[in-house]
């Protein structure tokens, strides 16, 4: 069966200072890799995908996300983040030839100033 | 453009009662989907339509849950019978239906069950 775990359900920083965001996903077969946010009050959002090639992949705002096979991860950072930034953050796999996406259950990240 | 519709916004019904909930996608889209969303977890895969029909009903949890999407656009999901435990904030999004098009999801219906 697939799952995608995201390991903290909150995560609080300073303005300006970095941030990971962990997902790990078990999968017996190939998955394409997610990360959806959700800004306050408003819907689901694609952030940034993974599907194939190279294994880093960005996003227009400054997050990138590096799938790790062996590491069964795909972790998003962002080398310094902005008030702008806080959201629930969303870890989602799909397996290849499938169309479902499967979840994690969320990572909140604050930003204080 | 306008993005993906989703009516009512909140929906408070009686335990035992019947609701719908309706979906608008963006036009064009074949692909739809709804999840369930319920408090501190992520969506939940609930069906997926390609076109008119269910390519995929695997997540609804019971036989009180049914969806259609009749003419291949807006889609209705109908809960009967409901519980407490049906609240959640119900997703749907759309894709144009390719493998790995990205999902527009809708701002979700907030469904209580009192």
């Amino acid at each position: 069966a697939q799952s995608v775990t995201q390991l903290d359900s909150q995560v609080p920083v300073f303005e300006e200072a970095p941030v990971e965001l962990r997902c790990n996903y078990s999968s017996s077969v190939s998955v394409y890799l997610f990360w959806y946010v959700q800004y306050p009050n408003q819907g689901l959002q694609l952030l940034l995908k993974y599907l194939s090639g190279s294994t880093l992949v960005e996003s227009i705002n400054g997050f990138e996300a590096e799938f790790n096979k062996s590491q069964t991860s795909f972790h998003l950072r962002k080398p310094s983040v902005h008030i702008s930034d806080t959201a629930e953050y969303f870890c989602a796999a799909q397996l290849q030839g499938a169309q479902k996406l499967v979840f994690g259950q969320g990572t909140r990240l604050t930003i204080n100033p | 453009g306008a993005g993906v519709s989703q009516t009512p916004s909140n929906k408070v019904t009686e335990k035992g009662k019947y609701v719908e909930l309706r979906c608008d996608p963006i036009s064009g889209h074949t692909a739809l989907y709804w999840y369930r969303q319920s408090l501190g977890q992520g969506p939940e895969f609930l069906i997926y339509f390609q076109g008119t029909g269910a390519a995929d009903d695997s997540g609804l949890p019971n036989d009180r849950f049914f969806a259609v999407r009749p003419e291949g656009s807006v889609s209705t999901l109908k809960i009967q019978r409901t519980e407490r435990g049906d609240s959640a904030v119900y997703l749907c999004a759309s894709s144009a239906g390719q493998y790995n098009s990205p999902l527009h999801f809708g701002n979700g219906t907030r469904l209580t069950v009192t």
